[in-house]
């Protein structure tokens, strides 16, 4: 069954460095997200993305972050100068279509932490 | 803000036992589905419901929808011990993206 792979697993960078976590959609999927998990709180949307643009953003969604998809299978978020809080867990998602009924789809998330 | 909000926040049983998750939310919505994670691991899509759907099933789920209430629940029968996990509901009013309840931690002590 396909899924959804992120890279890396574990991720430790000192604060103020940049950060970019990968992600590999399933294939035949057109939307694209990321989430974000700090520890022992619950999931947060952070951004979407279709047809090579942002199409919603939350609040934590600020300037030091981007997304990218270079090629025709990876989708990066890019944490341009990483701060202690931007420790947790990130995953990203995909699904087929943008409609109500579709699934989201998750990656098993990277773990970053900020030191 | 629509949020999805699961209770109870812990819950403990023996293997063999049902368990019971409830999920309320605030707003209307199109969809509600809930996902489970263990522990430092990724999200798993465990079913999705509609809101013209009133229960769906799946193996040992079985999960309702009260829109009336704003509510849905999530059964889990003769559970097993690798029913531990946390488990979120998540809904979505037609954005594209889901909020996330803070989640249900369930152990199945065996």
């Amino acid at each position: 069954e396909p899924e959804v792979t992120q890279t890396p697993s574990h991720q430790v960078t000192q604060m103020g460095q940049e950060v970019i976590l990968r992600c590999v959609p399933i294939s035949n999927h057109l939307y694209f997200y990321w989430y974000r998990q700090i520890l022992g709180q619950k999931v947060e949307f952070l951004v979407s993305f279709y047809n090579n643009e942002i199409s919603e953003k939350s609040e934590i969604f600020d300037d030091q972050f981007s997304v990218e998809r270079p090629d025709g299978s990876n989708f990066t978020l890019k944490i341009r100068s990483t701060k202690l809080e931007d420790s947790a867990m990130y995953f990203c998602a995909s699904s087929q279509l943008r409609t109500a009924q579709e699934t989201q789809y998750f990656g098993p998330g990277t773990r970053l932490l900020v030191l | 803000s629509q949020q999805g909000e699961e209770d109870p926040q812990a819950l403990s049983i023996q293997e063999g036992e049902n368990a019971t998750m409830n999920c309320s939310y605030k707003t209307s919505i199109n969809n509600l589905q809930w996902y489970r994670q263990n522990s430092g691991r990724g999200l798993v899509h465990l079913i999705l419901i509609r809101s013209n759907e009133r229960e769906k099933h799946s193996g040992r789920l079985r999960v309702t929808l009260d829109t009336s209430k704003k509510s849905s629940s999530l059964l889990i029968t003769a559970s097993r011990a690798a029913d531990t996990a946390s488990y979120f509901c998540a809904t979505d009013a037609g954005g594209q993206n889901f909020v996330f309840g803070p989640g249900t931690r369930l152990s199945v002590l065996p």
